[in-house]
């Protein structure tokens, strides 16, 4: 089963900063098998990204994913106030168990 | 626009039972494979259990396997969870969410339906 380790649990920014999340996996993955998803207080989480890299349908371009092998990024270029929020990436392979790492709390400094 | 409901969370003692239901709708439920994940307060998402379009392919997170039983209805456009022996660690927010199309990740989620288990 592979482990996602996301670092660290939070990170403290102001509007308009750009922000770099971290995903990392305990052994090399397929990019092709790496999502992220926002997730809001009191709300279902949302599909940002699939395939490492693919926006999902409505996700504005300023959320962008990128990585291979063990290292996967999620990058936000100019942070709005509606994206402080939680942060999960999740690998899902070929087939199941399907795992997620444990969140990286997007904070306003 | 696609909508999935979670209903049948509660209050229950440990070792008792509890169905989850998820009633979906704005798709068509039959094509899709769909998903139970849970989360503690407070905690990270965890996966429970897969169920593919055709109830053929079925998956439980270990920490399940054995008490829970996922199924479906087509007709009904509904995806239930039957959960025995319940314990207190099975205490979350149970979300149903879609398969997106064929791979393995969720492209819709339900709010969820809180079970606590406490005596």
């Amino acid at each position: 089963e592979i482990v996602l380790t996301q670092s660290p649990g939070t990170l403290s920014f102001s509007p308009g900063e750009r922000a770099t999340l971290s995903c990392r996996a305990s052994q090399s993955v397929s990019s092709t098998y790496l999502a992220w998803y926002q997730q809001k207080p009191g709300q279902a989480p949302r599909l940002l990204i699939y395939g490492a890299s693919n926006r999902a349908t409505g996700i504005p371009d300023r959320f962008s994913g990128s990585g291979s092998g063990a290292d996967f990024t999620l990058t936000i270029s100019r942070l709005e106030p509606e994206d402080f929020a939680v942060y999960y990436c999740q690998h899902y392979g070929s087939s199941l168990p399907i795992t997620f790492g444990q969140g990286t709390r997007l904070e306003i400094k | 626009e696609v909508q999935l409901v979670e209903s049948g969370g509660g209050l229950v003692q440990p070792g008792r039972s509890l169905r989850l239901s998820c009633a979906a709708s704005g798709f068509m439920f039959g094509e899709y494979g769909m998903y139970w994940v849970r989360q503690a307060p407070g905690k990270g998402l965890e996966w429970v259990s897969y169920l593919s379009w055709n109830s053929v392919n079925i998956g439980y997170a270990d920490s399940v396997k054995g008490r829970f039983t996922i199924s479906r209805d087509n007709a009904k456009n509904s995806l239930y969870l039957q959960m025995n022996s319940l314990r207190t660690e099975d205490t979350a927010f149970y979300h149903c969410a879609k398969r997106a199309g064929s791979d393995y990740y969720f492209d819709y989620w339900g709010q969820g339906t809180l079970v606590t288990v406490s005596s």
